[in-house]
């Protein structure tokens, strides 16, 4: 079954204590991406990857970084999280991001940071 | 970049009736739209999607309008059920960019 999978689904965690959060396609996909999710804020980007060793920052990036060493794989690394990064995050992926092909999501990771 | 809005933050349906949820959007170099339905603990998911060359297109139940000249998006839901209780997003792309942009969403609630 075609997926994006994210772990862990919930995370409660207190400042200052890094913290990894995993993703993996399944499908072959070279278009990554990691999206915070806000109450009336919609989706915002964090940051993407247009393929192994290639990511940039997307529309809120301070606090995060990733890494895509794999075609698979693109975690988001809180090094430092803070309260104001408590938010539910959603990985995706696609073919690539000139496609006209949308986005797979993951069923999301809830962080607390305390 | 510019952003993408929804009308109407809430959206109350009665079961069987055809519910349409609004998107507008302000770049008009925009051209791939998608809606997406986000369900209580999942991702969004993929419903239906539209290039800036069509102005209707039609998926199973749904339907997406595209009026261009005001920059309007539209998802129609015939006979709408219970399932079909989420929260709606678009999003759009720039033709010059790669980057999606989403509104902040409208939740749909099915009435028995």
């Amino acid at each position: 079954e075609a997926q994006v999978t994210q772990n862990p689904r919930y995370l409660i965690t207190v400042t200052g204590k890094k913290l990894t959060v995993t993703c993996s396609q399944n499908m072959n996909h070279e278009y990554m991406s990691w999206y915070r999710q806000d109450p009336g804020l919609g989706l915002r980007q964090i940051y993407y990857s247009m393929n192994v060793e290639v990511t940039d920052k997307g529309d809120v990036p301070e606090g995060y970084k990733v890494s895509r060493k794999e075609k698979r794989n693109f975690p988001l690394i809180l090094e430092s999280p803070s309260p104001n990064q408590t938010s539910l995050y959603f990985c995706a992926s696609s073919p690539g991001p000139w496609t006209d092909q949308p986005q797979h999501f993951g069923d999301g990771t809830r962080l607390s940071i305390l | 970049g510019e952003s993408v809005g929804l009308h109407l933050p809430t959206l109350s349906v009665q079961e069987g009736d055809n519910s349409i949820i609004n998107c507008a959007y302000s770049n008009s170099a925009s051209d791939y739209f998608i809606w997406y339905k986000q369900e209580s603990g999942k991702g969004p998911q993929f419903i239906i999607d539209i290039r800036s060359n069509m102005d209707k297109r039609q998926g199973q139940r749904v339907t997406v309008l595209l009026n261009k000249t005001v920059k309007h998006l539209s998802l129609q839901i015939a006979a709408t059920q219970p399932g079909d209780s989420a929260v709606y997003f678009c999003a759009e792309r720039a033709s010059n960019d790669y980057k999606l942009s989403f509104g902040a969403g409208t939740t749909v609630t099915v009435r028995a």
